[in-house]
């Protein structure tokens, strides 16, 4: 049974492009989280979504940032216009019933640099 | 909402010390708590879970204790190696999991 995969593992992008982060959940595992973790911080929730619904979005920034969890396909997290403050690892988590009570298992992370 | 906090940041011990790391939440709703170790460049490893109805788990060299009237939960590490040297986040749910600052282990051979 593969654990979650994440990709790309690094991602270098200049000022003001867009980055898309891909995240596919452990097989059976239907709830998928995102984290930000900033260099030398704590993992930070953004968001939770189940398949095709955004169920908790409290910790994403209200801006530029975008995720989603399509009926096929991987999770993905999407930054559009990034700066410089966006460069961290993002790390995503699956369990399969969720309700914040769930064993979340992490997947490798993306590391983003933003030139 | 949901805040965590843990102590030590660092922690130093010989190999073959026991090491505590120190975790105390603020919302009493909470009720479950899993601890992670992490090492350079990898991702979060689940490495025990403790959910509200149970005060102590075991697991090896590994145990957890929660006290629920104080708010605050701890984990225990025995016999320690030098490749349990890592990062070790505590954390508290709500949805997504809140995290705890992080404890830099080194067990110095």
């Amino acid at each position: 049974n593969a654990g979650v995969m994440q990709n790309p593992r690094h991602l270098v992008r200049r000022r003001g492009q867009e980055a898309r982060l891909r995240c596919s959940p452990m097989k059976g595992h239907s709830h998928v989280y995102w984290y930000r973790q900033l260099p030398e911080e704590g993992l930070k929730f953004m968001v939770y979504l189940q398949k095709e619904n955004i169920i908790d979005e409290s910790g994403m920034p209200k801006e530029r940032f975008s995720a989603e969890f399509p009926k096929e396909g991987p999770s993905i997290l999407r930054i559009q216009q990034v700066v410089r403050g966006d460069s961290a690892a993002y790390f995503c988590a699956s369990s399969p019933n969720g309700q914040g009570k769930d064993t979340q298992y992490f997947g490798p992370g993306t590391r983003l640099t933003v030139l | 909402g949901e805040n965590v906090e843990q102590h030590p940041s660092t922690l130093s011990v010989q190999e073959g010390d026991s090491a505590v790391i120190k975790c105390t939440y603020s919302d009493s709703a909470s009720n479950y708590f899993p601890w992670y170790k992490q090492e350079l460049g990898k991702g979060p490893q689940l490495i025990i879970d403790i959910r509200s109805n149970v005060g102590e788990k075991k697991d090896q060299r590994i145990a957890v204790t929660l006290n629920k009237t104080a708010k605050h939960f701890s984990l225990h590490i025995t016999e320690t190696q030098p490749e349990d040297s890592a990062v070790y986040f505590c954390a508290a749910s709500e949805e997504g999991l809140i995290f705890g600052t992080g404890t830099l282990l080194a067990v110095q051979p």
